[in-house]
């Protein structure tokens, strides 16, 4: 059974960088070229955004209102994939979501629990 | 873009059926068979539900349906349960490798 999950800080600083990485387990991220790899977001107590995804030949799709701050990479490797957000304000705050994206149905069908993480000095 | 336009909550009692509506425009929802939704409970990752507007994955339940006309699309549950109280999340393709979610809705099952 697939899975994946998240790690990193839970608590950053304004004005840094937001650094997550997704390991995927119980199959390979490079298995297919169907599967992209992303990242979705929850604010508490809102809904859900969209960050972006990549592909683990590198081909990265990004949420416009996050591009200049966004980089998504890949570590086939360690089957691994990674998010980092810069310059970060206090409405970056939110569980951060990795998931696996079906690009030949067009959703997330498997997900990790979710991270918290809070934007305060 | 803008995100998919929900009903903020809707509730229903067991055994009756409820529909989750999700609004976009002409360049998202109405444009491609592409809306997927996600049922959420608290604390918990969402959970995909039904994909390309209308099908169901295996192991989800077939009270669960999706639909569509023009710009909007619905997810009906059918014989409501208790377990079926939940946050309801669309999800559709809005072109140029762009996705946005809906906004959620807060399903009550009273």
């Amino acid at each position: 059974q697939l899975q994946l999950q998240e790690s990193g800080p839970g608590l950053v600083k304004p004005s840094e960088t937001l650094s997550l990485t997704c390991t995927v387990s119980g199959g390979s991220i490079s298995s297919s070229r169907i599967y992209f790899w992303g990242w979705i977001r929850q604010p508490p107590g809102k809904g859900l955004e969209w960050i972006g995804i990549i592909h683990y030949s590198g081909r990265t799709y990004y949420n416009p209102s996050l591009k200049g701050r966004l980089t998504i990479s890949v570590d086939t490797p360690k089957n691994q994939f990674s998010l980092k957000l810069s310059s970060v304000t206090a409405a970056d705050s939110a569980v951060y979501y990795c998931a696996r994206f079906n690009d030949d149905s067009d959703d997330f069908d498997y997900w990790g629990q979710g991270t918290l993480v809070t934007v305060s000095s | 873009q803008s995100a998919l336009t929900q009903p903020a909550s809707v509730s229903g009692s067991p055994g009756q059926s409820i529909t989750i509506s999700c609004t976009g425009t002409s360049s998202d929802v109405g444009s491609y068979n592409l809306v997927s939704w996600y049922q959420q409970h608290p604390g918990k990752a969402p959970k995909l539900m039904i994909y390309e507007d209308v099908k169901r994955p295996s192991g989800v339940s077939n009270r669960f349906s999706g639909s569509k006309s023009g710009n909007t699309a619905s997810l009906t549950i059918s014989g409501l349960q208790a377990e079926d109280e939940a946050d309801y999340y669309c999800c559709s393709y809005a072109g140029s490798s762009i996705w946005v979610f809906g906004g959620g809705t807060k399903l009550n099952v009273l």
